[in-house]
């Protein structure tokens, strides 16, 4: 039973357009969200997050929305750049017991071409 | 150092075999944590700690797997009688306090042939 999905395994995107990545959530408990970068042969990158209280958070060229009435949040990049290719994850924690384990959606590979 | 090592980076063993999976966390970081990363998947939580003690091994799959962390720092995953199941990648993770960012080391792909 998945609790975070990521429906699209892969994206593939202009340089310098705007990339979307998706990601909805099953549990109502989760109410802190993480967007995480990866590479091969690394470990995840912490990219920005998002509490439940807020419905948007931006840092640089990457901004995360979150929908909690459709439990749905989004990763938006732009201008997105070559760099930017690698698997994006989605993951999510809740409150009270159990709220530093992350739930990690299966990811989603981002390719931007130049 | 300035961030999560694991060590080896990777490790071939045989069925039935016993390993061990260290992780050196960012300095200064009371909870670590370890995942489980099998292909095609994301990170599955198998284990927390804060400071020297397993706050929630909930997520350890069945008790040949094991991690201490004696001294509040280093971490060791221990795993008998390897099974072809459990190759996966192993990350850890280490957080301030109980911040709810984690910063993870680059893993260690482990293969039981």
């Amino acid at each position: 039973d998945q609790q975070v999905k990521q429906n699209s395994p892969s994206l593939s995107v202009q340089e310098g357009r705007i990339s979307i990545l998706n990601c909805d959530y099953t549990n109502s408990m989760f109410d802190y969200f993480l967007w995480y970068k990866k590479y091969p042969a690394e470990g995840p990158t912490f990219l920005i997050s998002i509490s439940s209280i807020k419905d948007k958070n931006e840092d640089g060229r990457f901004t995360v929305f979150l929908n909690k009435s459709a439990k749905h949040l989004s990763l938006h990049i732009v201008p997105s750049q070559p760099g930017d290719s690698a698997v994006y994850f989605c993951a999510a924690s809740g409150s009270g017991a159990g709220s530093y384990q992350l739930t990690f959606g299966k990811g989603t590979k981002l390719s931007v071409i130049p | 150092g300035a961030g999560v090592s694991q060590t080896p980076s990777n490790k071939v063993t045989e069925k039935g075999k016993y390993v061990e999976l260290r992780c050196d966390p960012i300095s200064g970081h009371t909870a670590l944590y370890w995942y489980r990363q099998s292909l095609g998947q994301g990170p599955e939580f198998l284990i927390y700690f804060q400071g020297t003690g397993a706050a929630d091994d909930s997520g350890l799959p069945n008790d040949r797997f094991f991690a201490v962390r004696p001294e509040g720092s280093v971490s060791t995953l221990k795993i008998q009688r390897t099974e072809r199941g459990d190759s996966a990648v192993y990350l850890c993770a280490s957080s301030q306090g109980t911040s709810m960012e984690q910063f993870f080391g680059p893993g260690t792909r482990l293969t039981v042939l």
